[in-house]
């Protein structure tokens, strides 16, 4: 059981907008720690998408977005493509130490 | 370029040790907190250890402590793991990962392309 929860996954067709959701706690999330996002292309390592609740990488496109309220966090993709397709990590901090959400596999109908 | 290449990953069996490697490079490496991460077969990602840019602050995931040690060797730009008595649940894809300062928590802002652990007899 992942510290922080994520749905085991969602949809959406070429254009359309989706959301993943990471919902922590009062240890975690809610007591102030940011929330960071990584993406996982099939058979590929993790890579940074979203930082410090809603910071882009240089390179990361503008239709990936995050932010944070209370003990939970949303990573929000707009312009759905094709090469979204991937699996999705929140990440943040509880008791000091680095947890991750279970992750969300996002399928592009 | 950042570059971060895992290597001395393989099959051992229960009980038994290997030692990973990460050869980091395009940056200072004696500045940056480095880490562990891993990721079971067809599983999510899990925080395995940490350890400071001078090597004096190090934690482990709970699941790994007592086993594992991370170490680092700045004049060599190398990242390590020593695992020992290794355990069936061990098994899986092992990542270097670098450590970006945030002011809410740090970060992973650079990870390896992993190398494979398999423990089984």
């Amino acid at each position: 059981q992942s510290v922080l929860t994520q749905p085991p996954s969602v949809s959406g067709a070429p254009g359309q907008r989706v959301t993943i959701s990471c919902t922590g706690s009062s240890s975690n999330i809610g007591a102030g720690y940011d929330v960071h996002w990584y993406q996982q292309l099939p058979g590929t390592a993790p890579k940074l998408l979203i930082y410090g609740n809603s910071n882009r990488p240089s390179g990361v496109p503008d239709r990936f977005s995050g932010s944070k309220s209370g003990t939970s966090a949303s990573l929000a993709i707009t312009g759905l493509q094709a090469e979204d397709e991937a699996d999705y990590y929140c990440q943040s901090y509880d008791s000091s130490l680095r947890v991750f959400g279970g992750g969300t596999k996002l399928t592009v109908l | 370029e950042v570059q971060l290449v895992e290597s001395g990953g393989g099959l051992v069996q229960p009980g038994g040790s290997l030692r990973l490697s990460c050869a980091a490079s395009g940056f200072t490496f004696s500045s940056y907190e480095m880490n562990w991460v891993r990721q079971a077969p067809g599983k999510g990602l899990e925080w395995v250890s940490y350890i400071s840019s001078s090597g004096s602050t190090i934690y482990y995931a709970d699941s790994v402590k007592g086993r594992f040690t991370i170490s680092r060797d700045n004049a060599k730009n190398s990242l390590y793991l020593q695992m020992n008595s290794l355990r069936a649940e061990d098994t899986a894809v092992y990542y270097c990962a670098r450590d970006s300062v945030g002011i809410g928590g740090n970060y992973f802002d650079y990870w390896g392309q992993g190398t494979l652990v398999t423990v089984s007899s």
